[in-house]
């Protein structure tokens, strides 16, 4: 139990394009998901956390309005790099946590996102 | 600022050894730490947790040590195999939703 999925795996887009990431819970319902970045050889650090109903909260230094997040249902949430440059290429990372407590996080397999 | 990290960046052990992870922390606040293996490619996976009220939790040949007084959290892993070659973090979570990680381990297991 506890899968999360994403898609795409992978996705190569032209400068100034945008790409929509989606992060799906299979089994189980996520009231809250949360989306990393991570680059090469580096650890995973946290852009947003997405409540399903509310807008998302996103950590310092994070701009909420190059990175779009939507949580529209208990299950999907979706990423939104809006005009992508080369250095927005990076793996990103979804996880859900099933239920409203604080409980372990699921991971998805990520997407490596790269801008030409 | 706050912040989980690792005294070893890099460790290499041969196929049948037990392999240590280790990871400081640094917020006392901290009361739930998890431990992530990641394979390259692939999102992390959970391996182990442990609440602030034990120091010591046994899975299936891996085990967790929480020295709260130092701020000290471990990975053991027991018989390493090769299939254990991976990146390992450690992370905290200080009572709300948000989960800190660690800069990450590489674990390299020599057949």
């Amino acid at each position: 139990g506890a899968v999360v999925s994403q898609h795409p795996s992978r996705v190569i887009c032209k400068s100034g394009t945008s790409v929509k990431i989606e992060c799906r819970s299979l089994d189980f319902q996520a009231t809250t998901m949360f989306w990393y970045r991570q680059f090469p050889k580096q650890s995973l650090m946290l852009m947003a956390t997405s409540n399903e109903g509310s807008k998302a909260t996103y950590e310092q230094g994070v701009e909420k309005d190059k990175f779009l997040i939507n949580h529209a249902s208990l299950t999907l949430s979706t990423l939104t790099v809006t005009s992508a440059h080369p250095e927005d290429s990076s793996f990103y990372i979804c996880s859900a946590i099933p239920g409203t407590g604080r409980e372990t996080q699921y991971f998805g397999p990520g997407t490596r996102l790269l801008v030409l | 600022g706050e912040s989980v990290g690792l005294h070893l960046p890099t460790l290499s052990v041969q196929e049948g050894d037990n392999s240590i992870i280790n990871c400081a922390y640094s917020n006392s606040a901290s009361d739930y730490f998890i431990w992530y293996k990641q394979e390259s490619g692939k999102g992390p996976q959970f391996i182990i947790d442990i609440r602030s009220n034990m120091d010591k939790r046994q899975g299936q040949r891996v085990t967790v040590l929480l020295n709260k007084t130092v701020k000290h959290l471990s990975l053991q892993i027991a018989a390493t195999q090769p299939g254990d070659s991976a990146v390992y973090f450690c992370a905290e979570n200080t009572g709300g939703f948000k989960t800190i990680f660690g800069a990450g381990t590489r674990l390299f297991v020599k057949a």
